[in-house]
């Protein structure tokens, strides 16, 4: 079965800082990959994906993130933090059938606290 | 932008009693999904639904859970008879096709009192 790690439960980093969430995956074929970010109270938003071609995908907000097949690992990075990047992030993964079945596995998620 | 839209956002019932989760997903999109996030814990896939089926189900997902597309545009969540476990943020997602990105709902935050 597919499985997200997430090793990093709580990260804190400066403004201005540069930041990696580390995220490894466990999936027998070629998997299918998700940052998305929550901030307090609110619902999941999509940073980034990672479905097939260039390995390091781009996204909002400045982020952007490499597959490493031969690491299984996807890892968030940002050069430079933002006060208002302090929020959860969860790594998932997805797996496609014949049925369009793109459920997700997360991870635990890993909480980034920005401090001046 | 199209969005998901759930409601209500915040739902506090009392123990056995039923609750329906509403949600809006985006109109053009196929796939449609209820999550569950236990506070403090991950998010944990419950169902997915497509072609008014649905497709798969987790452990959760049992038989005090049902989902169900009544008028081609809203899709719900039935909880039958509430446990205080159930009490967690419940999330609706849908996706356009085969493997696009899910677009996530606000959520619900269900207390089972």
């Amino acid at each position: 079965a597919q499985s997200v790690t997430q090793p990093d439960i709580h990260i804190t980093v400066s403004e201005g800082a540069s930041l990696e969430l580390r995220c490894n995956y466990s999936y027998g074929a070629t998997p299918y990959l998700f940052w998305y970010v929550q901030s307090p109270g609110q619902g999941l938003q999509l940073l980034l994906k990672y479905f097939s071609g260039d390995t390091l995908v781009q996204g909002i907000k400045g982020f952007e993130a490499e597959f490493k097949r031969s690491q299984s690992s996807f890892n968030l990075r940002k050069p430079s933090v933002h006060w208002s990047d302090a929020a959860e992030y969860f790594c998932a993964v997805a797996q496609g059938t014949n049925f369009g079945n793109e459920k997700l596995t997360f991870g635990t998620g890993t909480r980034l606290t920005i401090i001046p | 932008e199209p969005e998901v839209t759930q409601t209500p956002s915040h739902q506090v019932t009392q123990m056995g009693q039923e609750v329906i989760l509403r949600c809006v997903p985006i109109s053009n999109h196929l796939y449609f999904y209820w999550y569950r996030q236990i506070l403090g814990q991950k998010v944990e896939f419950l169902v997915s639904f497509y072609n008014n089926e649905i497709s798969e189900k987790s452990e959760i997902f049992d038989d005090q859970f049902s989902v169900e597309r009544p008028d081609g545009s809203n899709f719900t969540l039935k909880i039958r008879s509430t446990k205080l476990e159930d009490s967690a943020m419940y999330f609706c997602a849908s996706s356009e096709g085969v493997l696009t990105e899910a677009f996530f709902g606000q959520g619900t935050r269900l207390t089972v009192v």
